[in-house]
């Protein structure tokens, strides 16, 4: 099946510096992934579309210069947390579709980053 | 009004019993619907797709959708405590491929 790998599983930093996630699809192209973050006892929310060879798209309130996204091939890629504060401490979780699979409609989901900022 | 909507839980049943979870929608354009299942400090993975109106059945799952009424359900026959988690209702509302999630269902199997 289709697996998808993010780097690192778990990252802890300082406020104010930037932290580098990476997401692969490993054993197919993925043209779309897609970024998520969950806070404590809640639900996914899609951040931003990630397009291989083109700028990602952003969901309403969230900011660009903060999280900056690059999809440079089509089987990674890679989210930055910039000058990252406490209240950025969340799950950051990548999924990818896979474009020339069986299964037009299915994501395949990361294992998740787990970001604490102090 | 939330795009997705369920009941957050948690809802217990006893082992071997038919656990229903109910997720309902915004979008009537909405295209294909989705059941996750996250156990705790994991990311979802997924149980089943549905995108006609009816049942599908998997196993021991089964969705049921209802485009007319704009909701979606999950059924899991003969619960185990092993399914014990959140499940997570996502919706495909456009030609994107954008997941729209619920904030999920938390389910307790009691052995």
């Amino acid at each position: 099946g289709a697996v998808v790998s993010q780097h690192p599983s778990r990252v802890i930093c300082k406020s104010g510096t930037s932290v580098k996630i990476e997401c692969r699809s490993l054993d197919f192209q993925a043209t779309t992934m897609f970024w998520y973050r969950q806070f404590p006892k809640q639900s996914l929310m899609l951040m931003a579309t990630s397009n291989e060879g083109s700028k990602a798209t952003y969901e309403q309130g969230v900011e660009k210069d903060k999280f900056l996204i690059n999809h440079a091939s089509l089987t990674l890629s890679t989210l930055t947390v910039t000058s990252a504060h406490p209240e950025d401490s969340s799950f950051y979780i990548c999924s990818a579709r896979d474009n020339y699979g069986a299964s037009q409609y299915e994501q395949y989901f990361g294992p998740g980053t787990r970001l604490t900022v102090t | 009004q939330k795009e997705v909507e369920q009941n957050s839980g948690p809802l217990s049943v006893p082992e071997g019993a038919i656990a229903s979870l109910n997720c309902t929608y915004s979008d009537r354009g909405s295209q294909s619907f989705f059941w996750y299942r996250q156990y705790s400090g994991k990311s979802p993975e997924l149980i089943m797709f549905i995108y006609s109106n009816g049942d599908k059945e998997d196993g021991r799952f089964t969705a049921q959708l209802n485009k007319a009424s704009q909701y979606v359900s999950l059924l899991i026959r003969d619960s185990q405590p092993s399914d014990s988690a959140t499940y997570l209702c996502a919706v495909r509302m456009d030609s994107s491929y954008k997941l729209i999630f619920g904030s999920g269902t938390r389910l307790l199997v009691r052995p």
